[in-house]
């Protein structure tokens, strides 16, 4: 069964400090797709960052970036610098097979304080 | 990013009637879209994959004859909540793949507020 599995309900940082959020994963599947959504307070779904599985060099976005560990299964997303505006639920999703369908995990709630 | 426009954002209805929800993608065509119901403080739940000139395809649990989807062009989905319960009342998302250029991105609507008296 493929599954995405974020074990940090609630997270919270201090403004410009660096924040970890994790994120495993399993499937059976060799090529596959990762991705990192942001849900603000507004709701709207915001893609944060993409990783395809067959490359091996960590995905970069600004001041989010991820670390890939294929052989763990393990995709977390670390983001720099936190700003005010990156308060909102992080969503960890895989796109795992051929039906293109997004498999998401429960989320981590993630707070920046002033 | 891509832009995924989705109407309206907040719906009141009586309990009985219809609802029609659209999703339109507005600078990419999408021959894949998806539909998806979330609850309070909780995960996006897929309810069914909708591609365009052919049948839905819903996940497990989901009632076809409730939840009425169309993707009728390269850029238009929608889902109809027919004869809306209380229970319907939800938090409603769609998306649309992006498949072009080799990319394979999905682009989320803001979603649709479904309240259902």
């Amino acid at each position: 069964a493929q599954t995405v599995t974020q074990s940090q309900p609630e997270m919270s940082v201090q403004e410009a400090e660096t924040v970890t959020l994790s994120c495993t994963y399993d499937t059976s599947e060799s090529n596959y797709y990762l991705f990192w959504y942001k849900q603000p307070p507004s709701r709207q779904m915001i893609l944060v960052i993409r990783q395809e599985a067959y490359k091996q060099q960590n995905a970069t976005e600004n001041r989010f970036s991820v670390n890939f560990q294929k052989a763990a299964k393990s995709f977390s997303l670390k983001i720099s610098d936190s700003q005010l505006g990156d308060t909102a639920m992080y969503f960890c999703a895989g796109r795992m097979d051929s039906s293109y369908k997004l498999i998401f995990g429960s989320g981590t709630r993630l707070l920046v304080r002033p | 990013g891509a832009v995924v426009s989705q109407h309206p954002s907040w719906v009141i209805c009586k309990s009985g009637t219809s609802v029609k929800i659209e999703c339109r993608s507005l600078d990419f065509q999408a021959t894949t879209m998806f539909w998806y119901r979330q609850f309070p403080k909780q995960s996006l739940m897929l309810m069914a994959t909708s591609n365009e000139g052919s049948k839905a395809t819903y996940e497990q649990g989901v009632e076809k004859d409730k939840f009425l989807i169309n993707h009728a062009s390269l850029t238009l989905s929608t889902l109809t909540v027919t004869s809306a319960h209380p229970e319907d009342s939800s938090f409603y998302i769609c998306s649309a793949r992006d498949a072009g250029q080799g990319r394979d991105i999905q682009y989320f609507g803001a979603g649709t507020r479904l309240s259902v008296l």
